[in-house]
């Protein structure tokens, strides 16, 4: 299975500011997705990042808040816009892995002040 | 969105004991998988079963499926100390899709 190099692990980051989480994979993989874990929760699914299109976005989340980039088959960024304490998570990214389980990146804490 | 409830929510046990957590699901689905979570760190991948499967063992891990409930279990025998973590299931429906996760269990093992 894919290994992934998720950056930064953690940051504290100002209200109104922006912070762009990067995730490096170690192979090539199709798609990419991105998570939202907020304090004590569950996961939630944001969006799924192919190489050469646009992302496609779940229910409640939305491009101009969660620009995503896919420039080639082993990279993704998640940025997380004009943030407030409600965007204080963890964002994780994933690879694909239908057949033996998906790989997840080591998380990024984010905490919003 | 969130497909399914786990229980316990939190679940607490002596070191040596075995584990069982449960999952639900609302939805069909191609494969059922186990994540756990070390202290709000990155997902590790446990074990994957199919739809077409209703048992599945992994070392210490023995996971069941029954798609007529909708429903699956994760047991941990001979738990220890470091089986503490939260405890994720997360099913995969298909194509694109990403995973959709249950609410998770936090099993703590005392020693």
């Amino acid at each position: 299975s894919a290994v992934i190099s998720q950056k930064p692990s953690r940051d504290i980051c100002q209200r109104g500011t922006s912070l762009t989480i990067q995730c490096q994979v170690d192979s090539q993989v199709t798609m990419m997705f991105w998570y939202r874990q907020q304090p004590g929760q569950s996961l939630t699914l944001i969006a799924t990042a192919n190489q050469g299109s646009e992302a496609t976005y779940e229910s409640g989340f939305v491009i101009d808040k969660f620009p995503i980039s896919r420039p080639n088959l082993t990279f993704s960024t998640l940025t997380v816009s004009n943030m407030s304490p409600e965007d204080s998570s963890i964002y994780l990214c994933s690879t694909e892995g239908v057949n033996y389980g998906y790989t997840f990146g080591s998380g990024t804490r984010l905490t919003v002040v | 969105s969130q497909q399914g409830e786990e229980d316990p929510q939190a679940l607490s046990i002596q070191e040596g004991e075995n584990a069982t957590m449960n999952c639900s699901y609302k939805t069909s689905i191609n494969n059922l998988q186990w994540y756990r979570q070390n202290s709000g760190r990155g997902l590790v991948h446990l074990i994957l079963i199919r739809s077409n499967e209703r048992e599945k063992h992994s070392g210490r891990l023995r996971v069941t499926l029954d798609t007529s409930k909708k429903s699956s279990s994760l047991l941990i025998t001979a738990s220890r100390a470091a089986d503490t973590a939260s405890y994720f299931c997360a099913t995969f429906r298909g194509g694109a899709d990403g995973l959709t996760f249950g609410k998770g269990t936090h099993l703590i093992i005392q020693p």
